[in-house]
């Protein structure tokens, strides 16, 4: 098992370019998950799916779009970035709709200038 | 909306002592909380969880309570080691909405 898989690891973005980070999990959780950190701020919930073909938004939605057509793969894209979106962004899943604690992937360091 | 506060932010303690780190939500249908602990550079990865019909659990050196009327959950580290230094962080989940929200983390530093 795999786990939980990120990519890329980094990346560096312009202001206004668009970039998508990829999540797969090979365990079979239907809750999957994207987080941003951001230092002192902790982990703040983007946009969460509760199965394939089902997406919800969390606490920071804006500027991020997300979809969920197989229950392995739940993308990230950010639509025009802006230096606002420099973070550390983590993708998790968890079985039992969330009731089974996150694995998380590595994470992506993004920067954008 | 929904949150969860904790603290301290940081915690120094000397090898050998307790750590005690708490958490408030809001949300009252809150019923999984989890706890995770991220090393410099690393993911975050789930150290204990406790669920809303259970008070208290216990693994090896680490606990968790759980007092729901107040809507508190508290991390309990004893014999704490220099490994034990990291941020640790609490996290909220509510069933009904299927939404997880995480407290803003604690600095922990043993020193030896």
């Amino acid at each position: 098992n795999a786990g939980v898989t990120q990519t890329p690891k980094f990346q560096v973005l312009k202001t206004g370019q668009s970039m998508t980070l990829q999540c797969a999990q090979d365990m079979n959780h239907e809750y999957m998950s994207w987080y941003r950190q951001d230092p002192g701020m902790g982990l703040r919930l983007i946009h969460y799916s509760v199965g394939a073909g089902i997406t919800d938004q969390g606490e920071v939605p804006n500027g991020y779009n997300v979809s969920r057509s197989t229950t392995e793969d739940f993308p990230l894209r950010l639509l025009s970035a802006a230096p606002s979106q420099t973070s550390v962004y983590f993708c998790a899943s968890s079985s039992d709709r969330g009731q089974g604690g996150y694995t998380f992937g590595s994470g992506t360091r993004l920067t954008v200038v | 909306g929904e949150n969860v506060e904790q603290h301290p932010s940081t915690l120094s303690v000397q090898e050998g002592d307790s750590a005690v780190i708490k958490c408030t939500y809001s949300d009252s249908a809150s019923n999984y909380f989890p706890w995770y602990k991220q090393e410099l550079g690393k993911r975050p990865q789930l150290i204990i969880d406790i669920r809303s019909n259970v008070g208290e659990k216990k693994d090896q050196r680490i606990a968790v309570t759980l007092n729901k009327t107040a809507k508190h959950f508290s991390l309990h580290i004893t014999e704490t080691q220099p490994e034990d230094s990291a941020v640790y962080f609490c996290a909220a989940y509510t069933s009904g909405t299927y939404k997880y929200i995480f407290g803003t983390g604690t600095r922990l530093k043993v020193l030896a």
